[in-house]
């Protein structure tokens, strides 16, 4: 079935440093992938997605490449702020399992200090 | 615009006893599900609705019901609790089926069962 693997926390990073979490995943066919971020006591928020391969969803400074051939979509973000701390969450859907559900990594925290 | 709403923020309850966790959105979307958040785990789907009148059994639907009336509520129930509920439950809307349109979650019920 689908699944989705990321990087374990938690991540610890100094203001303006470079952040990568990987993220892989398995499926069949081409499944869309999503970023969310869980802020500290809050909901998740979709933070960026990408519905095929090669496409790059943006958001807030924060990217990640729908790589099909390696099966993967690791966030990146240039130079990290104290306000990005917080969980990490990459997902998939479909299409096997339906596009209208939702599997979600294990989350990664990121801690930035100033 | 609250978005999507969830009560209680917290709840504790005894082994064996029943609760109905609500869950309300004011953006008239269509698709609604319920997700449980346990560490080390991410999100994993209850249930979930695609219009008012029909449900469906996500990845972890034992012990727990759900009806959808109107298109605005959908209530999770916990007819006989069991500590391997105590979870973090999140709900989560979306105006349709595919999910390649955005998923807009709920700020979340913690759950303790004794």
């Amino acid at each position: 079935g689908n699944s989705v693997t990321q990087m374990e926390g938690p991540v610890t990073l100094s203001e303006e440093a470079f952040l990568t979490i990987n993220c892989t995943y398995t499926a069949t066919g081409y499944p869309s992938l999503f970023w969310y971020v869980q802020y500290p006591g809050e909901g998740l928020q979709l933070l960026l997605k990408a519905t095929k391969a090669d496409d790059k969803g943006s958001n807030k400074g924060f990217e990640a490449t729908y790589r099909k051939e390696t099966t993967s979509f690791h966030l990146e973000k240039g130079s990290v702020q104290v306000s990005d701390s917080a969980v990490y969450f990459c997902a998939l859907s479909g299409p096997s399992g339906g596009y209208n559900k939702l599997i979600f990594g294990a989350g990664t925290r990121l801690a930035v200090h100033p | 615009n609250a978005g999507v709403t969830q009560t209680p923020k917290f709840q504790v309850l005894k082994t064996g006893q029943s609760m109905t966790l609500q869950c309300a959105q004011d953006m008239n979307h269509e698709y609604m599900s319920w997700y449980r958040q346990d560490p080390g785990m991410g999100l994993r789907l209850i249930h979930y609705s695609v219009g008012a009148g029909i449900t469906d059994q996500g990845e972890v639907p034992n012990g727990y019901n759900v009806s959808r009336s109107t298109t605005e509520d959908f209530p999770l129930r916990l007819l006989s609790a069991a500590p391997s509920q105590t979870s973090v439950y999140f709900c989560a809307s979306s105006p349709g089926e595919v999910l390649q349109e955005t998923q807009y979650f709920g700020p979340g019920t913690r759950l303790l069962v004794l």
